[in-house]
Order: C-alpha cells, then sequence, then structure tokens
C-alpha cells in the first residue's frame, strides 16, 4: 500500500498562533490530496480537497481562510491552521488521492490548542 | 448527495466467535467502491476489506467478509474466529471514482477474552 507520512504527529499550540500540517506521499505521485478532521470517538470528515499546482475545493461549512492548504508539489500538501482556537483541536488526517479503488492515510495529527 | 450510516455505536464479541458489523449507505451512482476501515487507538486508519460495486461476489479477506446487497444498499462486515487484536473502531466508507470518501459514524468493537 501508500506509505504517507505526516509531519508532526502532534502538536500543542497557543491560542491565535498559526500551525502548519505536512503531509507527504512518499511512493507515489499525488495529484489530489484529502484532508480529514476528526474529532474524539466520532467520525472521519473531510475538510478540503488540494489539487497539485490549483486552489483546493472545501467541504460546506469549512473556513478556507482558516484553513489554508497548499500542494505545491505531487509528494507535498500542507495544511495551515491560521490563528487557532480551542474548538480547532483534533486529529487532522491526509489521504493521497487515487482512483476510488483504495485511499490510503497518513497516520494522522494531533492538534491541541491551549 | 451520498450517506452512509453504521446504526451500531458499540459492538461486543467473545474471542473466537464471529460478529457481524452493519452499514447501510445512500446513493444515485451506479459505480462506486464500499469500503471497511479500521482504526486501533493509535488512529492509524487500516483498510481491511474493499467492495466495488459492480462485482456481485462479496469480497473477502481472510478472517473478514461482506456481505453486499446492493439493491438494499447494504453493506456488512463480518469478522469470524474474532481476535484481540480485532477491537477497534471500525469505519464503513464510499467513495465514488474522485477517491473522496465518505464515512459513516463508526462502531466500537470490543472483544472479550
Amino acid at each position: 500500500g501508500a506509505v504517507v507520512s505526516q509531519h508532526p504527529s502532534r502538536v500543542i499550540c497557543k491560542s491565535g498562533t498559526s500551525v502548519k500540517i505536512e503531509c507527504r506521499s512518499l511512493d507515489f505521485q499525488a495529484t489530489t490530496m484529502f484532508w480529514y478532521r476528526q474529532f474524539p470517538k466520532k467520525s472521519l470528515m473531510l475538510m478540503a480537497t488540494s489539487n497539485e499546482g490549483s486552489k483546493a475545493t472545501y467541504e460546506q461549512g469549512v473556513e478556507k481562510d482558516k484553513f489554508l492548504i497548499n500542494h505545491a508539489s505531487l509528494t507535498l500538501s500542507t495544511l495551515t491552521v491560521t490563528s487557532a482556537h480551542p474548538e480547532d483541536s483534533s486529529f487532522y488526517i491526509c489521504s493521497p488521492g487515487g482512483d476510488g479503488e483504495t485511499q490510503y492515510f497518513g497516520p494522522g495529527t494531533r492538534l491541541l490548542v491551549l | 448527495a451520498q450517506t452512509v450510516t453504521q446504526s451500531q455505536p458499540e459492538m461486543s464479541v467473545q474471542e473466537a466467535e464471529t460478529v457481524t458489523l452493519s452499514c447501510t449507505y445512500d446513493t444515485s451512482e451506479s459505480d462506486y467502491y464500499l469500503f471497511w476501515y479500521k482504526q486501533p487507538p493509535s488512529r492509524q486508519m487500516i483498510l481491511v476489506i474493499r467492495q466495488e460495486a459492480y462485482k456481485q461476489q462479496n469480497a473477502t479477506e481472510n478472517r473478514f467478509s461482506v456481505n453486499f446487497q446492493k439493491a438494499a444498499k447494504s453493506f456488512s462486515l463480518k469478522i469470524s474466529d474474532s481476535q484481540l487484536g480485532d477491537a477497534a473502531m471500525y469505519f464503513c466508507g464510499f467513495s465514488s471514482n474522485t477517491g473522496k470518501l465518505i464515512f459513516g459514524q463508526g462502531t466500537t468493537l470490543q472483544v472479550k477474552p
């Protein structure tokens, strides 16, 4: 299966600061990257889809100015949580896009905003 | 819009026994994929089994098998000979050819020794 890495695995930050999460597709080129958010004991909810070289598309209710997504290369996509607040504390997971057959996931990033 | 529903928040099974996790979905598409993912305490999503909608034969992977009823839009997961390591949260997922996954609410499986 595809190897996907995320960095950092865990981050604690102060309210009002910005946090960048990196997602790397290590063994194949991902033209699309899906970003999910998961609250404790809840399901994964798709936040946005990033496309290499173009703007990301956001799901309804997700603030694009708060969650900045960049997909500058076929192996790297980043999610920046700007002016983070405690309610942004969550588990963020990336998943390189494929053809729909199988989706692999990164190990996730646990964000805690104090 | 597609939806996925898992109506069992929690399930429990005795070690070595069999358990079935339920999943229903709604879609107007005819070509799609269905998945079951396992999420252990590490929270890494692990693919358990995959089913292509155009295939009538139910997918199987060792102790894991599905009962895919396309007309009823039902996709249940059967775990045979349950092991302690099967304890986790299980998510049913739907994907069209875009690769975007829509998940159900999840079912927490407890395996009792």
